[in-house]
């Protein structure tokens, strides 16, 4: 099967750009997650969805969103990106009745 | 605030020898607990998971888990300079809003 697959790798924006990162699950998985990942504050959970819905939710400000399509595939935006949004974030997904987590490669997002 | 602990390191072993990997957890409710690996610039990837008390052996990865001291660790046996890697403890919080709590991840240098 393939792995869980993050468009795209790198990124550079600038503050008050808005920026859209996609996630595509392994097959047959249907919940996604994201994270955001800095070197002082190590993984940080973003949300976690399901079937199309938003099942968990961290401490986030609204900037941060995210949705997720019929074919589990998902998407999240960050709005009037700050330097502080510069991280590492990562998708990963999991077989339904587990939470056992497969991680994508990641997006490297760097914000001038 | 539930929290997971794990000291940072960096943990310096040589080569041949066995690493120990320790988390302490905070949530007494908590019931899966996992293992993951992440090496530099890369994203985590897991290598086991645990749910009873006991050892879990997987080829030289052991997972001891002890729920009323509240601790996980990870042994790795016969280590060698590939295993230097960040190793990420990350629990399962008990009740309705499931999501799994991260550790900072312990830094394992091993010395040829």
């Amino acid at each position: 099967k393939a792995g869980v697959t993050q468009t795209p790798r790198y990124l550079i924006k600038t503050r008050g750009q808005q920026v859209t990162l996609s996630c595509s699950p392994i097959s047959g998985h249907r919940s996604v997650s994201w994270y955001q990942q800095t070197p002082g504050q190590g993984l940080q959970f973003l949300f976690e969805y399901f079937s199309e819905t938003q099942r968990n939710k961290g401490n986030f400000p609204g900037r941060f969103s995210g949705r997720q399509f019929s074919n589990s595939r998902s998407e999240m935006n960050v709005s009037t990106l700050e330097l502080g949004d510069s991280a590492l974030y990562l998708c990963a997904s999991s077989p339904t009745g587990t939470e056992t987590q497969y991680f994508g490669p990641g997006t490297r997002l760097l914000v001038l | 605030q539930k929290e997971v602990e794990q000291n940072s390191g960096p943990l310096s072993v040589p080569e041949g020898a066995i690493a120990s990997l320790n988390c302490t957890y905070s949530d007494r409710g908590s019931q899966s607990f996992f293992w993951y690996r992440q090496y530099s610039g890369k994203s985590p990837e897991l290598i086991m998971f645990i749910y009873s008390n006991g050892d879990k052996e997987d080829g030289r990865f052991t997972a001891q888990l002890n729920k009323a001291s509240q601790y996980v660790s990870l042994l790795i046996r016969d280590s060698q300079p590939s295993d230097s890697a960040t190793y990420l403890c990350a629990v399962l919080n008990a009740g309705n809003n499931r999501k799994l709590i991260w550790g900072l991840g312990t830094s394992l240098a091993v010395n040829p």
